[in-house]
């Protein structure tokens, strides 16, 4: 079984539309979050939550929601998507918020925006 | 937060042993030392963590250096499944408050056959 598992792989949609990314950890852990890894491959945190409690926004755009309906799933849900939003986006999970016993990180979702 | 500093890339050959620096000259006595790595196409995972002592794991060892301003992760023996890029994070030790781990660019590793 998948850690941490994201869906859908890859997504291309057009600009101005909404789209969302699903993420599931089976590891029992408390904390998720998202990473986004843009086109110079850096991995900048976008969101972190614990027990379904946003702890984290990095200054990330409204147009970004994340949402989490229990502790195992972080979804991302984006609005009115632009060309800058293209990007590979991952998922981890950690036990807690101090990052105890590392992340565990999902395989990526592949975003491209035309 | 403390700053680490790594090559931008190395090359190794196939078998061979590989020692990849990285150099944090700002680390607080009670910052973890973790090595992350991202394969191509893949998520990053987690390889190796210490805080004073040398560690090794089934992936690699972790050299701290005495006055813990360097590191070197080493992989005994390079596959060419080892290519990837190689993450030295600092992390804070756990305690109040939370944690983001906080990538830098990071090792590109080549491995020749």
């Amino acid at each position: 079984d998948t850690a941490v598992s994201q869906t859908p792989k890859y997504l291309v949609t057009q600009m101005g539309n909404d789209k969302s990314i699903k993420c599931e950890q089976n590891l029992g852990h408390d904390t998720m979050y998202w990473y986004k890894q843009d086109s110079k491959k850096f991995l900048k945190i976008m969101f972190s939550y614990n027990n379904k409690e946003l702890i984290i926004n990095e200054t990330v755009p409204n147009r970004f929601s994340p949402k989490s309906p229990d502790k195992a799933h972080l979804n991302l849900h984006i609005n009115s998507l632009e060309l800058g939003d293209s990007a590979v986006y991952f998922c981890a999970s950690s036990q807690d918020l101090k990052g105890s016993g590392g992340y565990t990180f999902g395989s990526g979702t592949r975003l491209t925006v035309v | 937060d403390a700053k680490t500093t790594q090559p931008n890339s190395m090359e190794s050959n196939e078998e061979e042993p590989v020692h990849l620096p990285c150099n944090h000259s700002t680390i607080s006595g009670t910052d973890y030392i973790h090595w992350y790595r991202q394969l191509p196409s893949q998520g990053p995972e987690y390889v190796i963590h210490g805080l004073t002592s040398n560690v090794n794991n089934r992936m690699a060892s972790l050299a701290i250096a005495e006055d813990r301003k360097s590191s070197t992760l080493i992989l005994h023996r390079a596959t060419l499944r080892d290519a990837a890029v190689y993450y030295c994070i600092l992390r804070p030790p756990a305690g109040a408050g939370s944690y983001q781990l906080t990538f830098g660019k990071g090792t590109k590793l080549s491995v020749i056959p």
